[in-house]
């Protein structure tokens, strides 16, 4: 298999809920991102790691938290979110930690809904 | 810090018209550029790339964009566009050292 995959496509939670969202990539690249997509908003980068260290958080609340495990793995732990977390949550990977050089290549995509 | 404006944030055309997206950029050096489509439901693929060189870059799907340094722009653009195309396009600068930037999209909608 190639490419970014991410699991589950669709994921409906209660907001007392615990789960996770998972991201594989088989390009052998060296950093990992995740995006949130709400409708009528810029895409919104949540937290970067590149050589599986965490470089960025991008003031995310502490009911999302990252992990990653390996350079081909990313996961986001989800607890106790609120209606306003539903979107669409995206993992992209990148060739070098900067992304900027070579540009991401996106998973399809988590929709989210909290209700 | 880098940015992008797409200013038109949704975009009709006829099927076997010309496309022309708008994208510009902010950023003091040579950026990196790039375009990106989303079709429902569906993360981003890269459509094609900017960083140095011919300012006139060919992506896939038929689609090309061109480097304007003086108007600091990238414009998308497709001589005669499919129903396929129709989805929600965006526009990405990078730098060396940052992350990318991305605007806040241009949806398309393809008439028959």
């Amino acid at each position: 298999e190639t490419g970014v995959t991410q699991t589950p496509r669709h994921l409906v939670m209660g907001m007392t809920n615990k789960k996770s969202l998972k991201c594989e990539q088989h390009l052998g690249h060296n950093a990992m991102y995740w995006y949130k997509q709400s409708a009528k908003k810029p895409l919104e980068l949540m937290f970067v790691y590149n050589f599986k260290e965490q470089t960025e958080n991008n003031s995310v609340p502490s009911r999302f938290s990252p992990e990653c495990p390996n350079s081909s793995h990313l996961f986001l732990h989800l607890h106790t979110l609120q209606p306003e977390d539903s979107a669409l949550y995206l993992c992209a990977s990148s060739q070098d930690g900067t992304g900027a050089n070579y540009g991401y290549t996106f998973g399809s995509g988590t929709r989210l809904t909290v209700v | 810090a880098q940015s992008v404006t797409q200013p038109d944030i949704h975009i009709t055309v006829s099927e076997g018209a010309s496309l022309e997206l708008r994208c510009n950029y902010s950023y003091g050096a040579t950026p990196y550029l790039f375009w990106y489509v989303q079709s429902p439901g569906q993360g981003l693929q890269l459509l094609l790339k900017y960083f140095s060189g011919d300012t006139l870059v060919q992506g896939i799907k038929g689609f090309e964009a061109e480097f304007k340094r003086s108007q600091s722009s990238f414009n998308l653009r497709k001589p005669s566009v499919h129903w396929s195309d129709a989805a929600e396009y965006f526009c990405a600068v990078g730098a060396r050292g940052n992350d990318m930037r991305f605007g806040a999209g241009t949806r398309l909608t393809v008439k028959p």
